[in-house]
């Protein structure tokens, strides 16, 4: 079946600028969560979206981060008057909570802020 | 202490040897650990899953997970050029519904 789809692919923005990042889960997956990995760098977790549930946002690195999940699907990743330190590749990953827990990712979106 | 540690490496065997990952992890409640490799510039693809102590085998990949000692591990048996790439380990407990990630290990397999 379909995968976890994520867009833009690549993404120029100047700084000041905002963002909006798309990720589309694999069907019936219940949890959704957002990651963050600038070069040669490990996963940083940013924000985590399970069924009707309150987000866990415990990651996101400053209020210009937010995200939001629509109808338990579709999330959108929003940065605000962005920053040349937020250049990095966005991953989105999904899983379905209560089976195996097993995350599958998003191919990402290569933010670049110049 | 980071939750889940890896050595960084950069770990190199020679094409047809067996590689050996490992990883530790902090939090005792962590109930399901994962495999993932990482190609670079692209994004991280699940290769195992381990529930229980003991083996899993699949393919020529084999973890393995000792809870008593926090330890997981990934052997790559017939090691080919094509495993070159970056592993992560993960670990999931239902404490908060927390994954956590290592920093991965990069593997290089030399023909």
């Amino acid at each position: 079946g379909a995968g976890v789809s994520q867009s833009p692919s690549n993404k120029v923005t100047e700084k000041g600028k905002d963002v909006e990042l798309r990720c589309d889960p694999i069907s019936g997956h219940t949890a959704l969560y957002w990651y963050r990995q600038s070069l040669g760098q490990g996963l940083e977790f940013l924000i985590y979206f399970q069924g009707n549930s309150a987000p866990d946002k415990s990651g996101l690195p400053s209020d210009r981060f937010s995200a939001e999940r629509t109808g338990g699907s579709v999330s959108t990743l929003t940065i605000q008057r962005t920053q040349q330190e937020d250049s990095a590749v966005y991953l989105c990953a999904s899983s379905f909570q209560g089976r195996s827990y097993e995350q599958y990712f998003g191919p990402g979106t290569r933010l670049t802020v110049t | 202490q980071k939750e889940v540690e890896q050595n960084s490496g950069p770990l190199s065997v020679p094409e047809g040897a067996i590689a050996s990952l490992n990883c530790t992890y902090s939090d005792r409640g962590s109930q399901s650990f994962f495999w993932y490799r990482q190609y670079s510039g692209k994004s991280p693809e699940l290769i195992m899953s381990i529930y229980s102590n003991g083996d899993k085998e699949d393919g020529r990949f084999t973890a393995q997970l000792n809870k008593a000692s926090q330890y997981v591990s990934l052997l790559i048996r017939d090691s080919q050029p094509s495993d070159s790439a970056t592993y992560l380990c993960a670990s999931y407990t239902n404490t908060g519904n927390q994954f956590y990630f290592g920093t991965g290990t990069s593997l290089t397999v030399i023909p």
